[in-house]
C-alpha cells in the first residue's frame, strides 16, 4: 500500500500568511493526488485535482504543484475562511490513500 | 447540479449489518467509479471501499475486506455499501464520492469532486 505522510499535523497562523503544506508518497503516484479542504460538520471539497489544476470556483490564492513522491499545497495568503483541516489523497494505486490531515489554525 | 445523497446509517449492535445507499444525481453515473470514504469521530479521512462504472471490478481496504461489501445499480443511479460484522472501530460518518470518469479520454486524474453529505454510522451496544 502506498502511505501518504502529510505534514505538518497542525499549524498556527496569521490572516494574510503564507502556509505550505506537504504529502509525501512512499512510491510514485504520478500526479494522481487531490487536496481537500474540510470544515467541521461538512463534508470534503476538493481545492486541487491532478496535482495542480485548481478546482473550479476555488479562490487563486490556492495552488498545488509536486509529481512523483512529493507534493505541495500552497496558500498565498491565508484568509479567515481558510481555517480549516486539509488533507490530500492518492488515487494511483489501490488502496487509496489519505494523508493524516493538517490543522490550520488561527495564531 | 450533481448531488448525491446517502442513507441508511444508524445504531447498530457489534456483531450486526447495515446497507448504506448512495442516490446520485444530475451525472451519469456509469460514466464513474464510486468510493465510500469514512471518517471515525476527530478522526482524519480514510478510504473504505472503491467500485469501477460497471461494477465489474471492486476494491477494498484491509480493515474492511471480507465483511464490507460494495456494489451498485446503475440503472437506479445507486451505489451501496452491505456493512456485516460490524465493529466498534466502524463507527463513522460514510462519505460517497464521484471516484475517476471511466469513459475514452477522460482526465482519470479529475476524481472526487464531489461528496454526499454523509450518514452516521454507530456500532455500539
Amino acid at each position: 500500500d502506498i502511505q501518504m505522510t502529510q505534514s505538518p499535523s497542525a499549524m498556527s497562523a496569521s490572516v494574510g500568511d503564507r502556509v505550505t503544506i506537504t504529502c509525501r508518497a512512499s512510491q510514485g503516484i504520478s500526479n494522481y493526488l487531490a487536496w481537500f479542504q474540510q470544515k467541521p460538520g461538512k463534508a470534503p471539497k476538493r481545492l486541487i485535482y491532478a496535482a495542480s489544476s485548481l478546482q473550479s470556483g476555488v479562490p487563486s490564492r490556492f495552488s498545488g504543484s509536486g509529481s512523483g513522491t512529493e507534493f505541495t499545497l500552497t496558500i498565498s495568503s491565508l484568509q479567515p475562511e481558510d481555517f480549516a483541516t486539509y488533507y490530500c489523497l492518492q488515487h494511483n494505486s489501490y488502496p487509496w490513500t489519505f494523508g493524516q490531515g493538517t490543522k490550520v489554525e488561527i495564531k | 447540479e450533481v448531488q448525491l445523497l446517502e442513507s441508511g446509517g444508524g445504531l447498530v449492535q457489534p456483531g450486526g449489518s447495515l446497507r448504506l445507499s448512495c442516490a446520485a444525481s444530475g451525472f451519469t453515473i456509469s460514466s464513474y467509479a464510486m468510493s465510500w470514504v469514512r471518517q471515525a469521530p476527530g478522526k482524519g479521512l480514510e478510504w473504505v471501499s472503491g467500485i469501477s462504472g460497471s461494477g465489474g471490478s471492486t476494491y477494498y481496504a484491509d480493515s474492511v475486506r471480507g465483511r464490507f461489501t460494495i456494489s451498485r445499480d446503475n440503472s437506479e443511479n445507486t451505489l451501496y455499501l452491505q456493512m456485516n460484522s460490524l465493529r466498534a472501530e466502524d463507527t463513522a460518518i460514510y462519505y460517497c464520492a464521484k471516484d475517476r470518469p471511466q469513459t475514452v479520454g477522460a482526465t482519470w486524474a479529475d476524481a472526487f469532486d464531489s461528496w454526499g453529505q454523509g450518514t452516521m454510522v454507530t456500532v455500539s451496544s
